[in-house]
């Protein structure tokens, strides 16, 4: 099962919406619901952003929001903040023999 | 407040065995799935092993099928990790997450600070 795919790095002024593309096949993203973002800061705690495609858990800033269309899910980060800088990683059920497989991670840069 | 504390990592040569452990507080531990997930240094994140609620469904990632072994102990509210065979490559930071259902979705609702497993010679 390969990682799915992800661009390397992302930048955004402060006040901007950036917009990570998470990309797979019909045997993850593109058949089942159960996709999740990520944002990671080094040395931290992974902390979930995004659930079910486009849930978000209680806690969570409204200016992050997940979306899908066909093998391709999105986050989208709106009124970008010094804060959001980190690593965002997507990740998705998978009907290969390995469950879960996430993507090769994104380091979203705010300039 | 969902807690989840790992412990057991360290140094191994290659070929040994390691167990990691991780205690659960804060949420009814036996309701949840919950998973494996590491982080080789310098790499992404990679999903390793999931545990049904009940302990009695357990999956696990093609790299370390018939290596690793999962368990849990819900009366101690405890998850394990037993590791055999341990190579160069399974080196990384391992974190166990809870899942957000009694199934494994592979929906990482909350992860402990990781425990950091080494193997070299």
């Amino acid at each position: 099962q390969s990682a799915l795919t992800q661009p390397a790095s992302v930048s955004g002024s402060p006040g901007q919406s950036i917009t990570i593309s998470c990309t797979g096949t019909s045997s993850d993203v593109g058949v089942y619901n159960y996709v999740s973002w990520y944002q990671h800061h080094p040395g931290k705690a992974p902390k979930l952003m995004i659930y079910d495609v486009s849930d978000r858990p209680s806690g969570v800033s409204n200016r992050f929001s997940g979306s899908r269309s066909g093998n391709t899910a999105s986050l989208t980060i709106s009124g970008l903040q010094a804060a959001d800088e980190a690593d965002y990683y997507c990740s998705s059920y998978t009907s290969s023999t390995t469950l879960g497989v996430f993507g090769t991670g994104t380091k979203v840069t705010v300039l | 407040e969902v807690l989840l504390l790992e412990s057991g990592g360290g140094l191994v040569q290659p070929g040994g065995s390691l167990r990691l452990s991780c205690a659960a507080s804060g949420f009814t531990f036996s309701s949840f799935a919950m998973n494996w997930v590491r982080q080789a240094p310098g790499r992404g994140l990679e999903w390793v092993s999931g545990i049904i609620g009940s302990g009695g469904s357990t999956y696990y990632a093609d790299s370390v099928k018939g290596r690793f072994t999962i368990s849990r102990d819900n009366s101690k509210n405890t998850l394990y990790l037993q590791m055999n065979s341990l190579r160069a490559d399974d080196t990384a930071v391992y974190y166990c997450a809870k899942d957000k259902r009694f199934s494994v979705s592979v929906t990482f609702e909350y992860w402990g600070q990781g425990s950091l497993v080494t193997v070299s010679s």
